[in-house]
């Protein structure tokens, strides 16, 4: 069965230093890996994605992620944090030649001041 | 804003009622998707229509139905609501390819009563 894991119920850091959200998946076939963010009371909004080539991608609002093959993992990074990036994180996987999106179960992010 | 539409924003409604929640894709999208969003459950994939044909089933419950429509408008008939129907329900739309990204649109809140 594929599926897509985000460990981390919620995240918190302080605003400046570093993020990470974490993602991994297992997946039979080659995956699709995307990145998306929600606000409160908002649908979801696409952040970045991994289709082929380089594996670290960058997305929008300064976000970053690196796909890793050995580990399964796609995990979203960026340098240093701000209070608006406080928000709940999706990671989500497609497998080429699926229709299905297979989501993980979010992540929420605080940033404190 | 992405583009997907939304109809209505929130809807309350008793249990044992039947309610309509509509969706238009992005101009030329021709995939609709549709999902639900419950605290306890995050989020869940229902169902996935290409061009007018079902393309991909997940958790959606047999009370519950969907279509699309020649102008790849969506519907998603709920009936014999039950109050752990309350939810976000979410529709997005995405391009042909395996690569593209959903679009998603800003949810439908029900409250069954």
């Amino acid at each position: 069965a594929q599926s897509v894991a985000q460990p981390e119920d919620q995240v918190n850091v302080a605003e400046g230093n570093p993020l990470t959200v974490k993602c991994t998946y297992s997946v039979s076939g080659n995956p699709y890996l995307f990145w998306y963010v929600q606000y409160p009371n908002r649908g979801l909004q696409f952040l970045l994605k991994y289709i082929t080539g380089d594996n670290l991608v960058k997305g929008s609002y300064g976000f970053e992620a690196e796909f890793n093959k050995s580990q399964t993992s796609f995990h979203l990074k960026k340098p240093s944090a701000l209070v608006s990036d406080s928000a709940l994180y999706f990671c989500a996987v497609r497998i080429y030649n699926f229709n299905k999106f297979y989501f993980g179960s979010g992540t929420k992010l605080n940033v404190k001041p | 804003d992405s583009g997907v539409t939304q109809t209505p924003k929130h809807l309350i409604t008793a249990t044992g009622q039947r309610v309509t929640l509509r969706c238009s894709p992005r101009s030329g999208d021709l995939s609709v998707y549709w999902y639900q969003q419950s605290l306890d459950q995050g989020l869940q994939f229902l169902i996935q229509y290409y061009n007018g044909e079902e393309r991909a089933k997940g958790n959606i419950l047999e009370r519950f139905s969907a279509q699309q429509f020649p102008d790849l408008h969506s519907e998603l008939n709920l009936s014999s609501l039950e109050l752990g129907d309350s939810a976000l329900y979410f529709c997005a739309s995405s391009g042909e390819r395996f690569g593209d990204e959903q679009f998603f649109g800003p949810g439908t809140r029900l409250t069954v009563l």
